[in-house]
C-alpha cells in the first residue's frame, strides 16, 4: 500500500496567490482529514470528511480557506489568498471506517511557506 | 467537554532508561486512545491503541501503554529508551458517543547520551 499521498511537498508562494494542496487517500479507507501544524498553534483539525461528505468544518480558519473531495480518491485543500500566517505544515490523514476507534493514517505533510 | 491533555511539554531522558509519558483524557464514555509519534520532518505513526479489551497494550518499537479508567489515563511507557525515539509523541482520543476526536499538544522527547 503506498499510504497517503500528499502534493507538492513543499511549496513557496507569495502572499496573495492561490494555493491548492492535494490528498489521495488510502484505498477503501472512507474518512479523510485536513490538519495544519505549527509551532504555536501546534497540530489543529481543519476539516473531514466521511464517505466524501464535510462532516465537520469548525477548524476552518476563515473563508480563505476551502476543501473538496469529489471521489473517494481524491481531495483538496485551497487557500485563496494565501497569507504569511499561512505558513505551516499541512497535513491529510485517512481512516478505515468512520468510526472513531479506527485510526488515522497521516500523510507526509506539505510545508507551505507564503512570503 | 471531551478533550485529551499531555500535561509534559518537553521531557528528557538518558539513552538506556525507562521513559513514562503521561496522558489523561474527558470522555464520558469509553473512550478509544491512542499514540502517535512523529519524527521531524514526518508524518505522524501510530504506536499503539486502545477501545476495548486489556488495559494493558503492546505497541510498535517497544512502546507499550496502560489504560486507567479510574486515574482517566492512557501513559505510554518504554522500559529502555534509544536514541531513535527522541521525537514529538502525540496522545488522541475519540469516543463511540459522536464524531469528536481530539489530539494533545504533544511531548517532545530528547534523549542524551
Amino acid at each position: 500500500d503506498a499510504g497517503v499521498i500528499q502534493s507538492p511537498r513543499h511549496e513557496v508562494t507569495e502572499m496573495g496567490q492561490e494555493v491548492t494542496l492535494r490528498c489521495k487517500p488510502i484505498s477503501g479507507h472512507n474518512s479523510l482529514f485536513w490538519y495544519r501544524q505549527t509551532m504555536m498553534r501546534g497540530l489543529e483539525l481543519l476539516i473531514y470528511f466521511n464517505n466524501n461528505v464535510p462532516i465537520d468544518d469548525s477548524g476552518m480558519p476563515e473563508d480563505r480557506f476551502s476543501a473538496k473531495m469529489p471521489n473517494a480518491s481524491f481531495s483538496t485543500l485551497k487557500i485563496q489568498p494565501s497569507e504569511p500566517r499561512d505558513s505551516a505544515v499541512y497535513f491529510c490523514a485517512s481512516r478505515r471506517g468512520t468510526s472513531e476507534s479506527y485510526e488515522q493514517y497521516f500523510g507526509p505533510g506539505t510545508r507551505l511557506t507564503v512570503t | 467537554a471531551q478533550s485529551v491533555t499531555q500535561p509534559d511539554i518537553h521531557i528528557t531522558v538518558s539513552e538506556g532508561a525507562s521513559l513514562e509519558l503521561r496522558c489523561n483524557y474527558s470522555y464520558g464514555a469509553t473512550p478509544y486512545l491512542f499514540w502517535y509519534v512523529q519524527s521531524p520532518g514526518q508524518g505522524l505513526q501510530l504506536l499503539l491503541k486502545y477501545f476495548s479489551g486489556d488495559t494493558l497494550v503492546q505497541g510498535i518499537k517497544g512502546f507499550e501503554a496502560e489504560f486507567k479508567r479510574s486515574q482517566s489515563s492512557f501513559n505510554l511507557r518504554k522500559p529502555s529508551v534509544h536514541w531513535s525515539d527522541a521525537a514529538e509523541y502525540f496522545c488522541a482520543g475519540g469516543s463511540n458517543t459522536g464524531n469528536q476526536f481530539y489530539f494533545g499538544t504533544g511531548t517532545s522527547l530528547t534523549v542524551i547520551p
